[in-house]
C-alpha cells in the first residue's frame, strides 16, 4: 500500500518563503506530483519528480530524496494568490495516490 | 485544447435518484480518472481507465457505483440509487502525453484534472 504524509495547514507571510513538505512509504515508486488546488477549484499540476535532486520552475522548486521518501516544495516570494491547498501525490506502481493537502494561508 | 470537461457542475437530487456524471478526458489521453473529493477524506480515486478499459475499481465504494469509458473521448460515472453521503465534489482527470527526456518536466502520468461535478444529495 501507499502511505503520505503532509501537514494539514501552514501559514506564511507575503514575499517570504514556504517549504511544505511531504513523506511517502510505497510499494513501487515512479514519480512525485505536487498540486496546486484554490478553494472550490480543480488540482493544477506544479511539478513533477522522478530523480533525486532539486526541480526548479520559477518561484516554485520541489526536491526528492528517494532514499528518504521524502519530498519538498518551496514557495518563493509568497504572494497572496499562493493561498491554496497543495498536494503531494505519489506514483506507485500502476496508480497515484494522493496526500490530503496542505492548506497554506499567505498573510499580508 | 479545451482541457477536461464535465458535466454538468452542480447536481442536486433527492436520496434514491440515479445520478449520473459525464467527462471528456483531452484528445489523445489514453488514461482517465474518476475521483471523488471531501473535506474529511480528501481526494479518492475511485476508478481509472486505460484506453477506455477499467484497469482498477477498488476505490468504487460500492455496487451503487458504475463507470464505463465506451469510446475514447466520453466516460460517465453513474450512482444508483444516490444517498445523502455520496454528496461530494468529483473530479474527473486524464493523462498520458509527455516526456521521458530530462529534465521531466512533464510526465506521461501527469494528470490535468476538469472543474468538478458538485453533487448533493438530500
Amino acid at each position: 500500500g501507499q502511505n503520505i504524509d503532509q501537514p494539514t495547514e501552514m501559514t506564511a507571510t507575503e514575499g517570504a518563503i514556504v517549504q511544505i513538505n511531504c513523506t511517502y512509504q510505497t510499494s513501487g515508486f515512479n514519480g512525485l506530483f505536487w498540486y496546486q488546488q484554490h478553494a472550490g477549484e480543480a488540482p493544477t499540476f506544479l511539478s513533477y519528480n522522478v530523480l533525486d535532486g532539486l526541480e526548479e520552475k520559477g518561484r516554485f522548486s520541489s526536491f526528492l530524496s528517494r532514499s528518504k521518501g521524502y519530498s519538498y516544495l518551496l514557495l518563493k516570494e509568497l504572494q497572496m494568490k499562493d493561498s491554496a491547498s497543495y498536494l503531494c501525490a505519489v506514483m506507485g506502481y500502476q496508480k497515484v495516490t494522493f496526500g490530503t493537502g496542505t492548506k497554506l494561508q499567505v498573510i499580508p | 485544447d479545451a482541457g477536461v470537461i464535465q458535466s454538468p457542475r452542480h447536481e442536486v437530487t433527492e436520496m434514491g435518484q440515479e445520478v449520473t456524471l459525464r467527462c471528456k478526458p483531452i484528445s489523445g489521453h489514453d488514461y482517465l480518472f474518476w475521483y471523488r473529493q471531501t473535506m474529511m477524506r480528501g481526494l479518492e480515486l475511485l476508478i481509472y481507465f486505460n484506453n477506455n478499459v477499467p484497469i482498477d475499481d477498488s476505490g468504487m465504494p460500492e455496487d451503487r457505483f458504475s463507470a464505463k469509458m465506451p469510446n475514447a473521448s466520453f466516460s460517465t460515472l453513474k450512482i444508483q440509487p444516490s444517498e445523502p453521503r455520496d454528496s461530494a465534489v468529483y473530479f474527473c482527470a486524464s493523462s498520458g502525453l509527455g516526456t521521458s527526456v530530462r529534465p521531466y518536466t512533464i510526465s506521461t502520468d501527469t494528470q490535468y484534472f476538469g472543474p468538478g461535478t458538485r453533487l448533493t444529495v438530500l
